[in-house]
């Protein structure tokens, strides 16, 4: 059966870094592609990036462009998405989701929340 | 840059009402339209895709319409479990951009 499981919580210090990992299986990884999506108190539900596992094409939404990296790796079927500078309102829920290009989000990993904070 | 809004916000409702909530695209996505359900702590549960496609297993009394820029979730008959947030996203390409959101409660 189609799995997305996603690392575990974390909670980082202003101005660094997280990077957070999708492990998928029960499907041909490199014939889809995926999306991240991030939950705030603040601003719902963010589109945040797609990537295409075929060929490691990457699109972001212009308020992360600079800040995010999605990035696959075919031998582990497995997502990342390492976002950067973080800052206190980057506390969120980040969820992968399997998304094929032009068709609807299928699938959704469990969420991994991310705690910014001194 | 591409918009999503909805309309309202927020709203209250009595059990039983007809509720509908608006989505707008800044341009045309043909019917390139889903709409999700969000609660505390769960995973975004999709109602409705192409617009106005039922997911299998969603009730109902959940319906959606429109195409082009201009689109409608309808719930028929509110029910107590419906308390939740509900967003539309488009799909045809990036940016996937969501709406809003509309947060629906009991009065």
């Amino acid at each position: 059966q189609v799995q997305l499981v996603q690392s575990g919580g974390e909670v980082k210090k202003p101005g660094t870094s997280v990077k957070v990992s999708c492990r998928t299986s029960g499907f041909i990884f490199t014939s889809y592609g995926f999306s991240w999506v991030r939950k705030t108190p603040g601003q719902g539900l963010e589109w945040m990036g797609w990537i295409s596992a075929n060929n490691g094409n990457a699109h972001y939404a212009q308020k992360f462009q600079g800040r995010v990296t999605l990035t696959t790796d075919s031998s582990t079927s497995t997502v990342y998405m390492e976002l950067r500078s973080l800052r206190s309102d980057d506390t969120a829920v980040f969820f992968c989701a399997r998304k094929p290009m032009g068709q609807i989000t299928d699938y959704w990993g469990q969420g991994t929340l991310v705690t910014v904070s001194s | 840059d591409f918009q999503m809004t909805q309309s309202p916000s927020s709203l209250s409702a009595s059990i039983g009402d007809r509720v509908t909530i608006t989505c707008r695209a800044s341009q045309d996505i043909t019917n390139y339209l889903a709409w999700y359900q969000e609660k505390p702590g769960k995973v975004p549960k999709l109602l409705i895709y192409a617009a106005s496609t039922l997911q299998s297993g969603v009730p109902s009394r959940f319906s959606g319409s429109g195409s082009g820029t201009d689109f409608t979730l309808t719930i028929s008959s509110l029910q107590p479990e419906d308390v939740a947030t509900y967003y539309c996203q488009k799909y045809d390409g990036a940016p996937l951009t969501f709406g809003p959101g509309t947060k629906v409660d009991i009065k």
